[in-house]
């Protein structure tokens, strides 16, 4: 079956600009998550998706932010870019949002690299 | 908090050659552990897991156990082929709560050459 695929792979804003990144789970998977991986930071986690809910919001200010639609696809977006959000965002997709004492494992897409000049 | 860390890369190996990296963690409870890897230019593609204490996940010749003694969950293979070149990523998550929130180390590049 599918993967988790995240559009546009890549792209280049200017700052300033604002940006829209969007996944899609794999079928039958709820649960949806973002991550930001930076050479220096290296991988945060931004927020999770369930339910078209926000479950849980990482350590970033109100510039990113996202949503979740009915068919569990889900959109991030960042306003006002900046230099440092240049990164490789990730998202992934579960079943359900509980992690079920281990049982309930992440699958990543392949991501999709911003770069802000 | 809960923090994992990982042995400084990059680790170079020649093809056949054992590989150990290194994880070790902090977190409260008793958390699940995961190993990814990174292909270039690709996300994260899941190697193995362990979600309580002595378990050992493996896969395509990769193992680790869940040490909690020592709070590890070091990864190991016997033979490395040039194809294992990649980055290393060992993560812990909570066994309640979110599924998604997990915390990452800093990542291991290994090379393998022939």
């Amino acid at each position: 079956k599918a993967g988790v695929t995240q559009t546009p792979r890549y792209l280049i804003k200017t700052r300033g600009q604002q940006v829209t990144l969007s996944c899609s789970p794999i079928s039958g998977h709820r649960s949806v998550s973002w991550y930001q991986q930076t050479p220096g930071q290296g991988l945060q986690f931004l927020f999770e998706y369930f339910s078209e809910t926000q479950r849980n919001k990482g350590n970033f200010p109100g510039r990113f932010s996202g949503r979740q639609f009915s068919n569990s696809r889900s959109e991030m977006n960042v306003s006002t870019l900046e230099l440092g959000d240049s990164a490789l965002y990730l998202c992934a997709s579960s079943l359900m949002w509980t992690a079920s004492s281990g049982a309930n494992v992440l699958t990543f897409g392949a991501g999709s690299r911003l770069t802000v000049l | 908090g809960n923090s994992v860390t990982q042995m400084e890369g990059p680790v170079t190996l020649s093809e056949e050659a054992f590989l150990t990296i290194n994880c070790t963690y902090t977190a409260t409870g008793y958390p699940s552990l995961f190993w990814y890897v990174q292909y270039p230019g690709e996300g994260l593609q899941l190697l193995l897991k362990a979600t309580k204490a002595d378990d050992k996940g493996s896969n395509k010749g990769f193992e680790a156990t869940y040490r909690k003694e020592t709070t590890s969950f070091h990864l190991e293979k016997g033979s490395v082929q040039v194809s294992d070149s990649a980055v290393y990523f060992c993560a812990l998550r909570a066994n309640t709560g979110t599924a998604s929130k997990l915390t990452f180390g800093t990542g291991t590049r290994l090379q393998v050459t022939l």
